[in-house]
């Protein structure tokens, strides 16, 4: 079965740095990677995708994520952290239903 | 459009109760999903339907578990007799048409408390 794989629980990064966030995947062909991310009393809302093709991916609010075969990774980096980027964030894989990893939780410190 | 509604948004309950929770996906989404997000954890798929067949169901869904989505519209996720481990963040999740790369949008869920 497919599944995906975040290395660290929590993560504090100052505001105006940039941030990594790793995920790791198990899956013999290509996978269908998502990034989510779920602030306080909101609902997990989708940044980026990846399927085929391009390994670096764009989403939305400045993140960006790379697909990387040899490592079986799909890290989700930002240049430059904003304080509302505080919030927990989801790598996922799917096949027809999503498996989710652990979760990140990011705190952006002033 | 106003995306995926779940009602009620918090749900407290006394242990051994009956709960029903209802998700309206986004209109014209045919496959609907439901999720358990316990705290400190990922989502956990539960079920999911294609219009208004029910297609699989986790073996997270015990028995006491019944999800339904009559014509196709809305879905309800109903509980019997709950237990204290029954107590997470329920969501539910919409799709076009199911396909792998077809976004799933999703509600803003429902928070279960079973005392």
């Amino acid at each position: 079965a497919q599944s995906v794989t975040q290395p660290d629980i929590h993560i504090t990064v100052s505001e105006g740095a940039s941030l990594e966030l790793r995920c790791n995947y198990s899956y013999g062909a290509t996978p269908y990677l998502f990034w989510y991310v779920q602030s306080p009393g909101q609902g997990l809302q989708l940044l980026l995708k990846y399927f085929s093709g391009d390994t670096l991916v764009q989403g939305i609010k400045g993140f960006e994520a790379e697909f990387k075969r040899s490592q079986s990774s799909f890290n989700l980096r930002k240049p430059s952290v904003h304080w509302s980027d505080a919030a927990e964030y989801f790598c996922a894989v799917i096949d027809y239903k999503l498996s989710f990893g652990a979760g990140t939780t990011v705190t952006v410190r002033a | 459009d106003t995306g995926v509604s779940q009602n009620p948004r918090h749900k407290i309950t006394k242990r051994g109760q009956n709960v029903t929770f209802r998700c309206d996906p986004i209109s014209e989404h045919n496959r609907l999903y439901w999720y358990r997000q316990t705290l400190g954890q990922g989502p956990e798929f539960l079920t999911y339907f294609q219009n208004e067949a029910q297609l699989e169901k986790s073996r997270l869904l015990s028995d006491r578990f019944s999800a339904e989505r009559p014509k196709g519209s809305f879905s309800t996720l109903e509980i019997q007799r709950t237990e204290q481990g029954d107590s997470a963040m329920y969501l539910c999740a919409s799709s076009l048409t199911g396909g792998p790369r077809d976004e799933q949008f999703f509600g803003p869920g429902t928070r279960l408390t079973v005392l």
